[in-house]
């Protein structure tokens, strides 16, 4: 059964710094790998995603790795911001069409 | 584009109770998706669908069912509401459910917050 796991929980950084966010997976026969982005309330925003064939994907500030024989993908986020803040899931899409979510990583950035 | 919506917002129920989450695109999506979303805790699929007419499960469907009339719209059915089934539910859409070529981005709606007391 593939499970999705996302480390750290939560993380706080000043504004400025760049930061690293894992999400690690059990079972590496998936079809892409998801990366959202979730304010409070609210429901979720596609930020990246990289196809089983890719290894990475960037859009402006944010770069997502994937490493299928590891189980591994990062989530990049350069020269953050307070704006930034949010909680931050990665979901693996399985070959049947099913997709599982990591219960997240909620992060904070100090202005 | 509206892209998905869901209605309502927020609504209470008692046990036992029944309703129908709504669920509409105007993407001309083929799959939609019903997730519902506990406190600290990532989405569980509860229910897909690959086109008008076919539906099927996901990973925690017992208490819920599903329709598919038309492309549009996917509605969740709570026909026994319990407390376990307090939740976020979102309801999210792509236009293909994957293949050889790798999975679409699935788009999703606001959800919606479910209390049963």
């Amino acid at each position: 059964k593939q499970e999705v796991t996302q480390i750290p929980a939560a993380l706080s950084v000043p504004e400025g710094e760049n930061l690293v966010l894992n999400c690690s997976f059990t079972d590496s026969a998936i079809y892409n790998l998801q990366w959202f982005r979730q304010d409070p309330g609210k429901g979720l925003t596609s930020l990246l995603l990289i196809q089983s064939s890719q290894r990475e994907q960037t859009s402006g500030r944010l770069n997502a790795s994937l490493d299928k024989s590891s189980g591994r993908s990062t989530l990049y986020i350069a020269a953050s911001q307070p704006g930034d803040s949010a909680t931050y899931l990665c979901a693996a899409h399985l070959n049947n069409n099913d997709m599982r979510f990591g219960a997240g990583t909620r992060l904070t950035v100090k202005p | 584009n509206a892209g998905v919506t869901q209605t309502p917002k927020f609504r209470i129920l008692k046990i036992g109770q029944s309703m129908t989450l709504q669920c509409t695109q105007d993407m001309n999506h083929n799959y939609m998706y019903w997730y519902r979303q506990d406190p600290g805790m990532g989405l569980k699929l509860i229910y897909y669908s690959v086109g008008a007419g076919i539906t099927d499960k996901g990973e925690v469907p017992n208490g819920y069912n599903v329709s598919r009339s038309t492309t549009e719209d996917f509605p969740l059915r709570l026909e026994l509401a319990a407390p376990s089934q307090t939740s976020v539910y979102f309801c999210a859409s792509s236009y293909d459910g994957g293949g050889l070529a790798g999975g679409p981005e699935q788009y999703f709606g606001p959800g919606t917050r479910l209390t049963v007391t």
